[in-house]
């Protein structure tokens, strides 16, 4: 069975700094992965995913992501970090089958020093 | 643009109390979503409907109904509501193209059962 595991539960950075999120997952075949965005009181937003090809993924908001299968990882990152960048972030992993095989990891908090 | 639309955003149940979380979306979406986030957990999938009259088992099924009379509309029935049952939920919606799918979310019902 699929499972995504985030090590890190709640990471603090410094507004301007770097920022990497961790994400590993296991999965039999080419896995399908994503990363989301949990504002307070909202739901959550795709912030970018990876299906195939380049395995440097853009997505919105200036965040990146490396899918490195030979480390089972996909982990987010961000060259500097704004203070609306505070949020939950989930990564995901899927099958070419549809949402509902999707495996969500149990969120990294990041908090945002100003 | 609504997008995704969850009502109420707030409700306190008593034990063995029903209720039913209505979820809506205006962007023809075929495929619909319920989740569940609990503290410190990632999403669990609920139900989940790939059309109008057509809804399948998620992972937690158990203590929950769904229907889908219209492609808009995808309710969530409690029918005896459990402590167990806390919990912040989310209604979703997607297309597909090919292999390509995004989920849209709501922002999320925040239930407790007392």
């Amino acid at each position: 069975a699929q499972s995504v595991t985030q090590p890190d539960i709640h990471i603090t950075v410094s507004e301007g700094a770097s920022l990497e999120l961790r994400c590993n997952y296991s999965y039999g075949a080419t896995p399908y992965l994503f990363w989301y965005v949990q504002s307070p009181g909202q739901g959550l937003q795709l912030l970018l995913k990876y299906f195939s090809g380049d395995t440097l993924v853009q997505g919105i908001k200036g965040f990146e992501a490396e899918f490195k299968r030979s480390q089972s990882s996909f982990n987010l990152r961000k060259p500097s970090v704004h203070w609306s960048d505070a949020a939950e972030y989930f990564c995901a992993v899927g099958s070419q089958g549809g949402s509902e095989k999707l495996v969500f990891g149990k969120g990294t908090k990041l908090t945002v020093n100003p | 643009n609504a997008g995704v639309t969850q009502t109420p955003k707030f409700r306190i149940l008593k034990i063995g109390q029903s209720m039913t979380l209505q979820c809506t979306q205006d962007m023809n979406h075929n495929y619909m979503y319920w989740y569940r986030q609990d503290p410190g957990m990632g999403l669990k999938l609920i139900y989940y409907s790939v059309g109008a009259g057509i809804t399948d088992k998620g992972e937690v099924p158990n203590g929950y109904n769904v229907s889908r009379s219209t492609t808009e509309d995808f309710p969530l029935r409690l029918e005896l509501a459990a402590p167990s049952q806390t919990s912040v939920y989310f209604c979703a919606s997607s297309y597909r193209t090919g292999r390509q799918e995004k989920l849209f979310f709501g922002s999320g019902t925040q239930l407790s059962v007392l």
